[in-house]
């Protein structure tokens, strides 16, 4: 149990582009949702959390305009990156936090985005 | 210390060894700690969650210790095996229930 699913996996596109990335809890309702950054060899940095039904809470630092954050359902959450950049290359990567549970947090498989 | 940290970054060990590796983080305003085990492709599985001084949790040959007041945590795999190859994630959850992860310590485990 417990599965959380990120689509797509692998992401190349233009410079100006914008992309969505899907998150969906497969087996379980997940009232809060976070996602995640990393750079090479760097820790998983906090992007933003989401409720559901709510707007998203950012971190300092993330523009909540370039990384526009939806949790529409109890198994949804999509993080849109808005008119890609090189440098937002990077790994994206969601969790998941079960109704009930506070502590753990079940995490997506990543997603590899490359901007041209 | 304001961050996690962990060391070693990677560590590389034959199978059959037994081997451990550190995590750090502040003692303020804990809440809990949680290691992670990150197989290339795949998601991050929860290791263990342990939010008491003291405590110690194991599963198979992997186990945990976590000491609240100096702020560490030991992970110890013992009897290494090639399937054990992954990144070791820690993570600490402070009170206004914020997780800070560590950047991982990787293991390779050559047979």
């Amino acid at each position: 149990g417990a599965v959380v699913s990120q689509h797509p996996s692998r992401v190349i596109c233009k410079s100006g582009t914008s992309v969505k990335i899907e998150c969906r809890s497969l087996d379980f309702q997940a009232t809060t949702m976070f996602w995640y950054r990393q750079f090479p060899k760097q820790s998983l940095m906090l992007m933003a959390t989401s409720n559901e039904g709510s707007k998203a809470t950012y971190e300092q630092g993330v523009e909540k305009d370039k990384f526009l954050i939806n949790h529409a359902s109890l198994t949804l959450s999509t993080l849109t990156v808005t008119s890609a950049h090189p440098e937002d290359s990077s790994f994206y990567i969601c969790s998941a936090r079960a109704v009930l549970e506070t502590d753990t947090q079940y995490f997506g498989p990543g997603t590899r985005l490359t901007v041209l | 210390i304001l961050n996690v940290e962990q060391s070693p970054q990677s560590l590389h060990v034959q199978e059959g060894d037994s081997t451990n590796f550190t995590c750090s983080f502040p003692s303020s305003n804990f809440y809990a700690l949680h290691w992670y085990r990150w197989e290339t492709a795949k998601s991050p599985e929860a290791l263990f969650v342990m939010t008491l001084n003291g405590d110690e949790k194991k599963k198979g040959r992997i186990s945990a210790t976590l000491n609240t007041k100096e702020g560490y945590s030991y992970l110890y795999i013992k009897g290494s095996q090639p399937e054990d190859s992954a990144t070791y994630l820690c993570a600490s959850h402070t009170g206004g229930f914020k997780t800070i992860f560590g950047a991982g310590t990787r293991l390779f485990v050559k047979a």
